[in-house]
């Protein structure tokens, strides 16, 4: 495995621009998850796909955030319209769906870190 | 619902001492628990995981937890700390939701020489 993989590393923009994440997870991993995380707390669910397919999205996702994941292999998630409330680390996560679902653990990427100036 | 609980921002120990980092659950159903660990600027990485069994799990790098049913804790501890151990450490649970990760708020880790 290669691990979880997310493009870019870092992303300044600026406030009301558009921005695009890339999360590829690890191969033939089915569950593909994204949190974000603000400094000093811990990573807040986003939403999670189980292949292509997105299973639950957080209420504190607005309409400004859309995620998807053609094909149920790399996951993208878009910011619209980015607000400075956006500047957090967005990480992305896969799991296998051997040995039952529940019982397996998540791989987390570096993440990417936005700031919108 | 589920939650998770680190009633602890910062934890501060001396390297060769043993190390706690606490951590509390709520959960409808048999809990799936989980340690992760953060060092700056890096995803999360797992440590450990209970699913069923034996209340003792040991993980990586000399990390163990321990699962308690009727305190509904699952505290980490690791018998003899380094200075490489400080990191932020979080506590995870997979109860009724059968996609997410619920994430604890984290506790910093400081291990002096």
């Amino acid at each position: 495995d290669t691990g979880v993989s997310q493009n870019p590393r870092h992303k300044i923009t600026k406030r009301g621009q558009n921005v695009t994440f890339r999360c590829d997870p690890i191969s033939e991993h089915n569950r593909l998850y994204w949190y974000r995380q603000t400094l000093g707390q811990g990573p807040e669910f986003l939403t999670y796909f189980q292949n292509e397919a997105q299973l639950e999205k957080s209420r504190l996702l607005s309409d400004r955030f859309s995620a998807e994941r053609p094909k149920g292999s790399f996951s993208t998630l878009e910011i619209q319209r980015t607000e400075q409330g956006d500047s957090a680390m967005y990480l992305c996560a896969s799991s296998s769906r051997r040995d039952r679902e529940r019982r397996t653990e998540a791989f987390f990427g570096q993440g990417t870190r936005l700031t919108v100036v | 619902a589920q939650s998770v609980a680190q009633p602890e921002d910062q934890v501060n120990v001396a390297e060769g001492n043993p190390l706690t980092v606490k951590c509390t659950y709520s959960v409808s159903g048999n809990p799936y628990l989980f340690w992760y660990v953060q060092y700056p600027n890096r995803g999360l990485q797992f440590l450990l995981k209970y699913i069923t069994g034996d209340n003792l799990v040991k993980g990586s790098y000399g990390f163990e937890a321990e699962f308690n049913k009727s305190q509904t804790s699952f505290h980490l501890k690791k018998p003899s700390a380094l200075v490489s151990d400080s990191a932020l450490y979080f506590c995870a649970v997979r109860g009724d939701s059968w996609g997410k990760f619920q994430f604890g708020a984290g506790t910093q880790v400081v291990v002096t020489p």
